[in-house]
């Protein structure tokens, strides 16, 4: 049974750039789609973007330039880099396995991070 | 339009059977993810793509969609549906994922 796990600063400041990682552990992260997911306090859920190994790397158009998702096949980790992030970052952060793409379909999640933007 | 737009919130009886709509001209061409949300749970996966159900969700649950619109279906509400669902498709142009804005269901 694969498992997810996010991990990360609990708060960062405004401006500032967030980096979280999710570990994967009991199974590759090779042929998979690789998925990150927000939901703001009190608001719905949000699509970041995905990795997929292959070639297949999307972001939300709406973070713009902001967001980069990376892999690491060496150490079963992906990871998320929102640049300048504001107070509308503020969310609780949730990676996915997608296993079937298309539609998607997440099957293993972790349990979410909150990060508060604060000074 | 890029959007996937659904009803806020839904209310039914104990038992009855409710849907969940999701409009969106990407709908015309990709079929839906249906997730569940309860707070300070993961999302859940219900359905995907025409009227797939994931291991372990009960068959009280099925999808359907045509033209612009995806429904969630649940018959014979349980007390345990109460819950968030977003539908979840690309956008029209296939650049990337949207969810709707959410329905809040709930078990009167």
């Amino acid at each position: 049974q694969v498992q997810l796990q996010e991990s990360g600063p609990g708060v960062v400041g405004p401006s500032e750039t967030l980096f979280l990682t999710c570990t994967v552990s009991s199974g590759s992260i090779s042929g998979y789609y690789w998925t990150w997911i927000r939901q703001p306090p009190g608001k719905g859920l949000e699509w970041i973007g995905h990795i997929y190994f292959g070639g297949i790397n999307k972001s939300n158009p709406s973070l713009k330039s902001r967001v980069t998702i990376s892999g690491d096949t060496f150490n079963n980790q992906i990871s998320l880099r929102l640049t300048s992030v504001t107070a509308a970052d503020t969310a609780v952060y949730y990676c996915a396995r997608d296993a079937f793409g298309d539609p998607a379909n997440y099957d293993s999640w972790g349990p979410g991070t909150l990060v508060t933007v604060s000074s | 339009s890029s959007e996937l737009t659904q009803d806020p919130a839904v209310s039914v009886a104990l038992g009855q059977t409710v849907r969940i709509t999701c409009q969106g001209d990407s709908l015309r061409v990709f079929l839906p993810t249906w997730l569940q949300k309860k707070a300070g749970h993961v999302p859940v996966v219900v359905i995907y793509g025409r009227n797939n159900r994931p291991s372990g969700i009960p068959d009280r649950f099925s999808g359907s969609a045509s033209g612009s619109t995806a429904s969630l279906t649940i018959t014979g509400v349980q007390a345990e549906d109460e819950a968030d669902y977003y539908c979840h498709s690309r956008d029209r142009f296939d650049n990337y994922l949207i969810f709707g804005g959410g329905t809040k269901l709930t078990v009167l």
